[in-house]
């Protein structure tokens, strides 16, 4: 398996314009999570997916911030209109649930590099 | 919510030597507590982890103990090589109507060959 890939790699925006993160999880795996990496905020779960239904999105800042999962193969994180305060790495990351809970290894991408100027 | 706290923030020790990452948590409910590492420019990754049932595991040089009376957890690497630099990432679970992972702030751990 080639692990959970996301796309793209990096990505260098002006302020307002539309970011669209993409991430394709591990093959099996029922449990999707998008999260973000900041010096200032550490890591930060943004939202989390079950079997393709949003569980958890509090961790999303505001209205500029969606994310969508319309099959299990293939997740979006998408900001608009995007700000200088959301430059950061984003981290999409799969598991596969044991009994309907999460609580096993997460499995990490090699993030998206967003900087918005 | 849950609150994780993570100490020290940085790390420095001679290679050979151990090392130990503290961190605490404010929820009793909380019973798994993972530690990832995070290599500079890479992926956080899942070193080892422990369940509330359990006071301590080891895996080679490395080692997790908790203390659920106390609500805090401690990662201990032993005979450390300058590939054990990285940053270490504690985190734990809310289990009961929330299932997300809450991280510690991260400790960078640096080897000294």
């Amino acid at each position: 398996d080639a692990g959970v890939i996301q796309s793209p790699r990096h990505e260098v925006t002006e302020m307002g314009q539309e970011v669209t993160l993409r991430c394709k999880p591990i093959s099996g795996h029922d449990y999707l999570f998008w999260y973000r990496q900041t010096m200032m905020r550490g890591l930060e779960l943004l939202i989390y997916f079950n079997n393709n239904v949003p569980i958890d999105d509090s961790g999303m800042p505001e209205d500029r911030f969606s994310a969508k999962m319309p099959n299990a193969s293939f997740s979006t994180l998408k900001i608009q209109p995007s700000e200088p305060r959301d430059s950061a790495v984003y981290f999409c990351a799969s598991s596969l649930g044991v009994s309907g809970r999460p609580y096993h290894e997460q499995f990490f991408g090699p993030g998206t590099r967003l900087t918005v100027l | 919510g849950e609150n994780v706290e993570q100490h020290p923030s940085t790390l420095s020790v001679q290679e050979g030597d151990s090392a130990v990452i503290k961190c605490t948590y404010s929820d009793s409910a909380s019973n798994y507590f993972p530690w990832y590492k995070q290599e500079l420019g890479k992926r956080p990754q899942l070193i080892i982890d422990i369940r509330s049932n359990v006071g301590e595991k080891k895996d080679q040089r490395i080692a997790v103990t908790l203390n659920k009376t106390a609500k805090h957890f401690s990662l201990h690497i032993t005979e450390t090589q300058p590939e054990d630099s990285a940053v270490y990432f504690c985190a734990a679970v809310l289990t009961f109507g929330n299932e997300k992972l809450t991280f510690g702030t991260g400790t960078r751990l640096t080897i000294i060959p």
